[in-house]
C-alpha cells in the first residue's frame, strides 16, 4: 500500500521569499516519487521526481526537491517565489515494486503568492 | 508535439444518462492511464491499459463505469446511467517505452456535471 500526505492544505508566502511545501509518503517498497503542478484549467505538469538516484532532484522553474527516506519526506523548495508560481501542487508516489503504474495523489496544497 | 488530448472539455449530463469521455494519447504511447478527480481533490486512479489490453480496472467505482481502447490507441471511458457523484474531472495520462517507465503525461480533463 502507499500513501502520501500533504501536510499544508495552503501557503502562502509573498513575492521572492522561500517556498516550501511539505509531503511525507509511505510506500511498501522502493517508491518514485513526484510532485506536479496544476494551474486553473490547465492539465497537470510535471514538476520533478526521484527514481532512486540522487535524493536531491532537481526540476523546471528552479523548484526542488529532497528524498529522505528516515523521515519519509520529499519536500518541494523554491529559493523565490514568483506571481507564476501560483498554482495547486500535488506530492505523488507509485510502487515501482508494481511497475510505477498506480499514482497515488497528495491532496493538494495551494500556494498563494503575493506582492 | 501533440500532447494528451481530452474531449469534450465540459460534459452535462442530466441524471441518468449515459456519457463518453474521449483520451487521444500521446503518439506511440503504450500505456493509458484514467483518473477521476473530485472537487477540492487529488486525483484517484481509475484504470490502466497497456495497448489493447486492460491491465488493472481496481479503481473504477461501479459497474456502472466502463473503459476501452480496442486498438491500442485513443481510449474511451463511458458512464452509465449517471450520478451526481459521478460529477468531477476525468483525467487521462499517457506513458510511452522511450520516456522513465514511470513518467505518465497528463491531458487538460474532462469537467463532467451530473444535474
Amino acid at each position: 500500500a502507499q500513501s502520501v500526505t500533504q501536510l499544508d492544505s495552503h501557503v502562502s508566502v509573498s513575492e521572492g521569499t522561500p517556498v516550501l511545501l511539505r509531503c511525507n509518503y509511505s510506500s511498501s517498497y522502493s517508491p518514485s516519487l513526484f510532485w506536479y503542478v496544476q494551474h486553473p484549467n490547465k492539465g497537470l505538469q510535471l514538476l520533478l521526481k526521484y527514481t532512486s538516484a540522487a535524493t536531491l532532484v532537481k526540476g523546471i522553474n528552479g523548484f526542488e526537491a529532497e528524498f529522505k527516506k528516515s523521515e519519509t519526506s520529499f519536500h518541494l523548495t523554491k529559493p523565490s517565489a514568483h506571481m507564476s508560481d501560483a498554482a495547486e501542487y500535488f506530492c505523488v508516489v507509485s510502487d515501482r515494486k508494481g511497475g510505477g503504474n498506480k499514482l497515488t495523489f497528495g491532496t493538494g496544497t495551494q500556494l498563494k503568492v503575493e506582492l | 508535439g501533440a500532447g494528451v488530448s481530452q474531449s469534450p472539455r465540459y460534459k452535462v449530463a442530466k441524471r441518468g444518462q449515459d456519457v463518453a469521455l474521449r483520451c487521444d494519447p500521446i503518439s506511440g504511447h503504450v500505456s493509458l492511464f484514467w483518473y477521476q478527480q473530485a472537487l477540492g481533490q487529488g486525483p484517484e486512479f481509475l484504470t490502466y491499459f497497456q495497448n489493447e489490453a486492460q491491465l488493472d480496472k481496481s479503481g473504477l467505482p461501479s459497474d456502472r463505469f466502463f473503459a476501452e481502447r480496442p486498438e491500442g490507441s485513443v481510449s474511451t471511458l463511458k458512464i452509465q446511467r449517471t450520478q451526481q457523484e459521478d460529477s468531477a474531472v476525468y483525467l487521462c495520462a499517457s506513458r510511452g517505452l522511450a520516456a522513465s517507465p514511470d513518467t505518465q503525461y497528463f491531458g487538460p480533463g474532462t469537467r463532467l456535471t451530473v444535474l
